[in-house]
């Protein structure tokens, strides 16, 4: 148990809908990270949070996008699905400036039809 | 753009045999850590390495972090099928507080 949660576990949505996905950080930590990892491959770095701002970002378009609130849990957004989008999405949480290693949450695994 | 290479992709070997996974990339890295990773499950942290030249034991698993902080192997003693999994190593851009994944290798210890 890392003490990082998601919601929710699985999900099927349908190609240009909307979806948000959610991650409880491990308590005290104030940075969080999402990656994408497609089916037989490591995750892809999305974008991280500190402090409730973006704090760099991968190579992911706009219509993926964040929030972090002030308890430190955060919101990953995906706006108008494409097929490629199904995958498995991972949070990561970790203290910055404490040399804290990142903790992974389960996962939320998507599918888009 | 991959900046981690991990080799091998694939493994498939006996109980008892002993294994060593690479993680090499042209690029320095702050720290480097080790995850184990099951199906449906997000990845477990097993190991993070920080200086150069380190060497972390835990119990049949040996980790090192190359000199210059650019590679990294995961040394398997008297595999076990417990063991099998994905194997991923992901390195901290320097100055930052992000991490590159390997491509992972997939491991299969038979019995």
């Amino acid at each position: 148990e890392t003490g990082v949660t998601q919601s929710p576990t699985h999900l099927i949505k349908t190609r240009g809908q909307q979806v948000t996905l959610r991650c409880s950080s491990q308590s005290g930590h104030n940075t969080v990270s999402w990656y994408q990892q497609a089916l037989g491959q490591g995750p892809q770095f999305i974008f991280q949070y500190y402090r409730e701002e973006e704090n760099g970002r991968g190579n992911f378009p706009p219509r993926f996008s964040g929030l972090q609130f002030p308890n430190y849990s955060s919101e990953l957004n995906v706006n108008a699905l494409e097929l490629d989008d199904s995958a498995l999405y991972l949070c990561a949480s970790t203290l910055r400036n404490a040399q804290e290693t990142q903790y992974f949450g389960p996962g939320t695994r998507l599918l888009v039809l | 753009t991959q900046l981690l290479e991990q080799s091998p992709q694939f493994l498939s070997i006996q109980e008892g045999e002993n294994l060593t996974v690479y993680c090499n990339s042209s690029s320095v890295f702050s720290s480097l850590q080790w995850y184990r990773q099951e199906p449906g499950e997000g990845p477990v942290l097993l190991v993070t390495v920080v200086t150069g030249g380190e060497v972390k034991k835990l119990k049949r698993l040996t980790f090192q972090f190359g000199d210059a902080r650019k590679d990294s192997s995961l040394h398997i003693t008297a595999a076990q099928p417990g063991d099998t999994g994905l194997y991923l190593c992901a390195g901290e851009k320097v100055g930052t507080y992000k991490y590159i994944f390997g491509t992972g290798t997939r491991l299969k210890v038979l019995a």
